[in-house]
Parts: structure tokens; sequence; C-alpha cells
């Protein structure tokens, strides 16, 4: 069975500053998708960013990216430049390819400090 | 694209009592997952349909549990004998083979369920 760890519950930066959210997951699959997913207070999932597993490069999106270490079943995203709008849970996630299935993690609640 | 709909968004109810929750999925999606949520924890997978074939069941799914995809539209999720460990929000998602685009999953809003 897919699992998928996120070992810190809560973190804070500064605004303006980096912050890196850590994911570790565990399969046997090949084909699979990673995902980090943001839930703002409304509780809307938002899709933030998406990394093929096949792919080698690490997928940016605008102020976020990831770190994608597939050997060691790693997947951390980087926040560059820090909004107080970033504030929201993070959860890290992963996809089966077969059939669109994700698996989250516990999540990680952030804190954005003016 | 209208996005998935979820109905009603928010439920109280006594302990005991049955629950029915609904979900719109896009229309053009064949697949259709329910999660559910507690509050500070991640969405857990209960189950999800391919058309009207319900392929995967979750361990979380209790007898007390059942939930339908008639012709594979829209689906319904039932709780009977609700109790209070049942408060949470129950989420829809669905995905399609046409069209694939980048969120995968497309959620709802969510169903905050509160038994009392």
């Amino acid at each position: 069975a897919q699992t998928v760890t996120q070992s810190q519950p809560e973190m804070s930066v500064q605004e303006a500053e980096t912050v890196t959210l850590s994911c570790t997951y565990d399969t046997s699959e090949s084909d699979y998708y990673l995902f980090w997913y943001k839930q703002p207070p409304s509780r809307q999932m938002i899709l933030v960013i998406r990394q093929e597993a096949y792919k080698q490069q690490n997928a940016t999106e605008n102020r976020f990216s990831v770190n994608f270490q597939k050997a060691a079943k790693s997947f951390s995203l980087k926040i560059s430049d820090s909004q107080l709008g970033d504030a929201a849970m993070y959860f890290c996630a992963y996809g089966r390819d077969r059939d669109d299935k994700i698996i989250f993690g516990k999540g990680t609640r952030l804190h954005i400090l003016p | 694209d209208t996005g998935v709909s979820q109905n009603p968004r928010h439920k109280i109810t006594k302990r005991g009592q049955n629950v029915t929750f609904r979900c719109d999925p896009i229309s053009e999606h064949n697949r259709l997952y329910w999660y559910r949520q507690t509050l500070g924890q991640g969405p857990e997978f209960l189950t999800y349909f391919q058309n009207e074939a319900q392929l995967e069941k979750s361990r979380l799914l209790s007898d007390r549990f059942s939930a339908e995809r008639p012709k594979g539209s829209f689906s319904t999720l039932e709780i009977q004998r609700t109790e209070q460990g049942d408060s949470a929000m129950y989420l829809c998602a669905s995905s399609g083979d046409r069209g694939r685009r980048r969120e995968k999953l497309f959620f709802g809003s969510g169903t905050q369920l509160s038994v009392l």
C-alpha cells in the first residue's frame, strides 16, 4: 500500500522569506504522480503543483517549486517570497496513474509572519 | 465546466439518525471518489467508482456506510445510525480520461457533517 508522510505538523516563515515543506512517500509502483495541495480555511482543495514520477526535472509554478528525489522517495515543496495569502494547510499527495486515486499526507500548517 | 457539486454543504444530525450526501461530478468524468477529512488531518480515501461500478472500498467504510453511483452520473453516500465519530468533512472528487488536465482530480467543496 502507498503511504505519504509529512513530518512537520506546523511551520512558520517570515513574509518574503523562503520555506521548505518536507514529504516522503512509499510505493512499489513505477508510474505515479506527486502533488502538493493547499487547503485554506474555506477547506477547498487547491492544487499547487504536480510532478510526474517519470520526469527527472523538478516542477515549478511561479513561486512554488519541488525537489523530487525519486530514489529517496522524497518530495519537498519550496515556497519563495512567502506571502500572507500562502498561509494554509499544505498536503503532500501521491496519485496512482492507473486510476487517479490520491493518497494524502496528514498535512503541514503553514503560518506566515508579517 | 461547472465543477464538482456537493449537497448539502452542512448537515447537523442527532446520533443514531441516517444521513445521505449527494455529489454531482463534472459531467464527462467517469471516475468519482469519496474522501473523509477530520479537522487538522488529511483527507482519507473512502471509495471510488468508475462509471457505475464501485471498484475499491477502504477499510474505513464500515457496514454503516454505503455509496452508490446509479447510471454512472451523480453519487450518494449514506451513513446509517450515525455516531459522533462520523463528524467530519466528506469530500467528493472526480476525474476523467478525456481532456485530462493538470488537476487530475477535481474536488467539490465538501459536506460538513456534525453528529450531536
